[in-house]
C-alpha cells in the first residue's frame, strides 16, 4: 500500500489565486517525519519543510503554509497568491522513526501550473 | 561548487554499453543516496550509503552497481541496461547516520541525470 498519497495529479490556477496541495500519509510509527519538496523543470528537488510527528503546529513561511493534522493523517501545503515561479511538481514524503535506512517514502507528486 | 552536483546531466546509451553516473556533495554530509524517478511513479530509493558503507539496497538489479569511495562522492555504474531503465536518476545527501534510525534530516538532491537507453 502506498504510504504517501497525493491524490491531485495536476492542478492549474491563475496567478494570484491560492492553491492547496493535499498529502495523506500512512504509518504505524509514533515518531515520524514529513517533508515537502519542490521539483521545478530543471529537475532538482528543493527541500521546503520538515515536520516531526510531535509538532502539530502549523507553519507559515512567506506565501507558503502547512497544515499538519494527525487526526486525519494529512500534511497539506497551501500557496497563497500564487506566482508563475511556483509552477513545479511538488512532492510530499514520509520518513519513519524506526527505519534503519533513512528511507523516504515519496508520493507521486502534484504538478502545479500557475497561469499568468 | 555548492550543494549536490551530478554528471552527466543527460546520457543516451545502448543496451550493451557501460557507463557511470557521478554524484558529488559539497555539504559535509555523511549519507548519500541514489533514486530512480520514472514518469507517474513515486521516487524509488535504490541505494543508501552511510559513512561510505552501503546500508540499503532495495532489490535493485545487478546491472546497477554503486560505488562510494568517500563521503563526498557516489557513483552508479551501469551495464547491459534495458529500455525500461530509462529515467531520471537523482542523487541526494543528508547529515545522518541511517543505521541509527534517525530518519529526520532532510535530504538534499542534485539536478539528476536523464538517462535514455536505446
Amino acid at each position: 500500500a502506498q504510504k504517501v498519497t497525493q491524490a491531485q495529479t495536476e492542478i492549474s490556477v491563475v496567478e494570484k489565486e491560492d492553491v492547496t496541495l493535499d498529502c495523506v500519509y500512512e504509518t504505524r510509527d509514533t515518531t515520524y517525519y514529513l517533508f515537502w519538496y519542490k521539483q521545478p523543470p530543471s529537475g532538482e528537488l528543493v527541500f521546503l519543510i520538515r515536520r516531526n510527528s510531535f509538532d502539530e503546529q502549523n507553519e507559515i513561511s512567506g506565501r507558503y503554509s502547512w497544515n499538519f493534522q494527525k487526526s486525519t493523517s494529512s500534511f497539506n501545503f497551501t500557496i497563497t497568491a500564487s506566482q508563475v515561479v511556483d509552477s513545479a511538481v511538488y512532492f510530499c514524503a514520509l520518513s519513519e522513526g524506526t527505519n534503519t535506512g533513512n528511507q523516504f517514502y515519496f508520493g507521486t507528486g502534484t504538478s502545479l501550473t500557475v497561469i499568468p | 561548487e555548492t550543494g549536490v552536483t551530478q554528471t552527466p546531466r543527460h546520457l543516451v546509451m545502448g543496451m550493451t554499453n557501460k557507463k557511470s553516473l557521478k554524484c558529488e556533495q559539497h555539504l559535509g554530509h555523511n549519507a548519500m543516496y541514489w533514486y530512480k524517478q520514472s514518469a507517474k511513479k513515486p521516487l524509488e530509493l535504490m541505494f543508501v550509503y552511510s559513512l561510505e558503507e552501503r546500508v540499503e539496497n532495495n532489490s535493485v538489479p545487478s546491472r546497477f552497481s554503486p560505488e562510494c569511495p568517500n563521503s563526498s562522492h557516489l557513483f552508479l555504474h551501469l551495464h547491459t541496461l534495458q529500455p525500461e531503465d530509462s529515467a531520471l536518476y537523482l542523487c541526494a545527501s543528508s547529515q545522518d547516520a541511517p543505521h541509527t534510525g534517525q530518519g529526520y534530516h532532510e535530504q538534499y538532491f542534485g539536478p539528476g541525470t536523464r538517462l535514455t537507453v536505446t
